[in-house]
């Protein structure tokens, strides 16, 4: 089976526009969640999907939206970037719909706001 | 306040030895996750667990629930175990709360 796939991989943007990414989880797969990465706060949970709807979302300002299709692919949107919004961010499928399920890692999408 | 504390942060040791990395928890869990993490970014699951203890290969993680701790344990250390490791609880109400990680060295 194919893992989790992220794009693209890399993308510089500048503050104030605004970027999509996106997450194809693992076949068969049907959660999918949505991290932050920084060096200065770590790891951080954004939002899960499951069948297309939000389970559930972290602490993260609006602007950071999120949204998931039929086929369980998933796109993570941040509208009017900031410089704090450049990190990496990673996605990870989960077969089951419980959070306490192992889940897959894709590689991440590394963003740079300028 | 962090939800999920790990120590040590830093870690070197020589090739062969025995290494302890701690996780201690505030949170009530639904499971608790050990994660590696290389140079690059990618992230693999090493261990998902809930209670007792797991092996694979010459890594080994225990939890007890009563203490909310958990330990990984890596045998025989070899260079090709260079990695963040990542403690991370996933709490009952759904959410993911994340060590800050444990970077670890082996020298040859």
């Amino acid at each position: 089976k194919a893992g989790v796939t992220q794009t693209p991989r890399y993308l510089i943007k500048t503050r104030g526009q605004q970027v999509t990414l996106s997450c194809s989880p693992i076949s068969g797969h049907r959660s999918v969640s949505w991290y932050q990465q920084t060096p200065g706060q770590g790891l951080q949970f954004l939002f899960e999907y499951f069948s297309e709807t939000q389970r559930n979302k972290g602490n993260f300002p609006g602007r950071f939206s999120g949204r998931q299709f039929s086929n369980s692919r998933s796109e993570m949107n941040v509208s009017t970037l900031e410089l704090g919004d450049s990190a990496l961010y990673l996605c990870a499928s989960s077969s089951t719909a419980r959070s306490y399920n192992e889940q897959f890692f894709g590689p991440g999408t590394r963003l740079t706001v300028l | 306040k962090n939800e999920v504390e790990q120590s040590p942060q830093n870690l070197t040791a020589q090739e062969g030895e025995f290494i302890t990395i701690n996780c201690s928890y505030s949170v009530g869990i639904s499971a608790l996750h050990w994660l590696q993490q290389h140079p690059g970014g990618g992230i693999v699951s090493l261990f998902m667990l809930s209670s007792g203890k797991k092996k694979h290969g010459r890594l080994i993680a225990t939890i007890n629930i009563q203490e909310k701790h958990s330990s990984l344990h890596i045998t025989a250390s070899h260079p090709r175990d260079s990695a963040v490791y990542i403690c991370a609880v996933s709490g009952t109400g759904n959410q993911f709360y994340f060590g800050t990680g444990t970077s670890l060295t082996v020298i040859p």
